[in-house]
């Protein structure tokens, strides 16, 4: 099946620092996510991005799926947005008929 | 307005036990989906309806049922519940199975901490 890594495992930034965060995919897909689950567990979708790119305020994401990653951006940070980040990719109506979570990169923003 | 609610936050129960979780979406989503988080926070799927017919079901324990009532409910049963069953439990829901054509993000519900003493 798909094999989905995402790097940094851990990061810790200063509020106002800029971060990009990666997830790198084995397979062709046609669906990826991002997710922040907050210090509460509480797991919010932030993009659904197959390809292209996004921008919601001070984040944005980038997929490039003819190589296989996506980047997740996010400019001055704020302590709001620790916790850990998920990217999830699947195939429907391939070979991954669900979607794939990374094991995450844990964010901890310091005021 | 809660879109995807699980009900309870938190069951702390003994082994051997029987215990169901609730899950309810008010999105009009045709999909939902069981997910379990463990101790190390790596999310793996276990289940997933479509409109109240079962179209994804992982290699879980049989003491592991499902029900969808309706496109709206999908509940989680489980029976003789073990120490190893601890853990989070997310019910979730996306407008379709997913496909390449439809933007069909994930919304997840907040989450059951199920505890097996």
């Amino acid at each position: 099946g798909i094999q989905v890594e995402q790097s940094p495992p851990d990061l810790i930034l200063q509020e106002g620092a800029n971060s990009t965060l990666r997830c790198n995919f084995s397979d062709s897909v046609n669906n990826l996510q991002w997710f922040h689950q907050n210090p509460w567990g509480q797991l919010i979708n932030l993009f659904y991005i197959p390809s292209g790119t996004k921008q919601n305020g001070r984040l944005s994401a980038t997929t490039v799926a003819t190589e296989r990653y996506s980047l997740l951006y996010i400019s001055s940070s704020q302590t709001t947005d620790s916790g850990v980040y998920f990217c999830a990719v699947g195939n429907y109506g391939g070979a991954t008929n669900k979607l794939i979570f990374g094991t995450g990169t844990l964010l901890a923003v310091q005021p | 307005d809660t879109a995807v609610s699980q009900t309870p936050k938190y069951l702390v129960t003994q082994m051997g036990n029987d215990k169901s979780i609730k899950c309810e979406q008010n999105l009009g989503h045709d999909t939902m989906y069981w997910y379990k988080q463990d101790s190390k926070k790596f999310l793996k799927i276990m289940f997933s309806y479509n409109n109240k017919e079962l179209i994804i079901n992982e290699t879980v324990p049989n003491r592991f049922s499902p029900k969808s009532p309706d496109k709206a409910h999908l509940n989680l049963h489980i029976n003789s519940l073990e120490l190893g069953d601890s853990a989070v439990y997310f019910c979730a829901s996306s407008r379709d199975r997913g496909g390449s054509s439809y933007n069909s993000p994930l919304h997840f519900g907040n989450g059951t901490r199920l505890t097996v003493t």
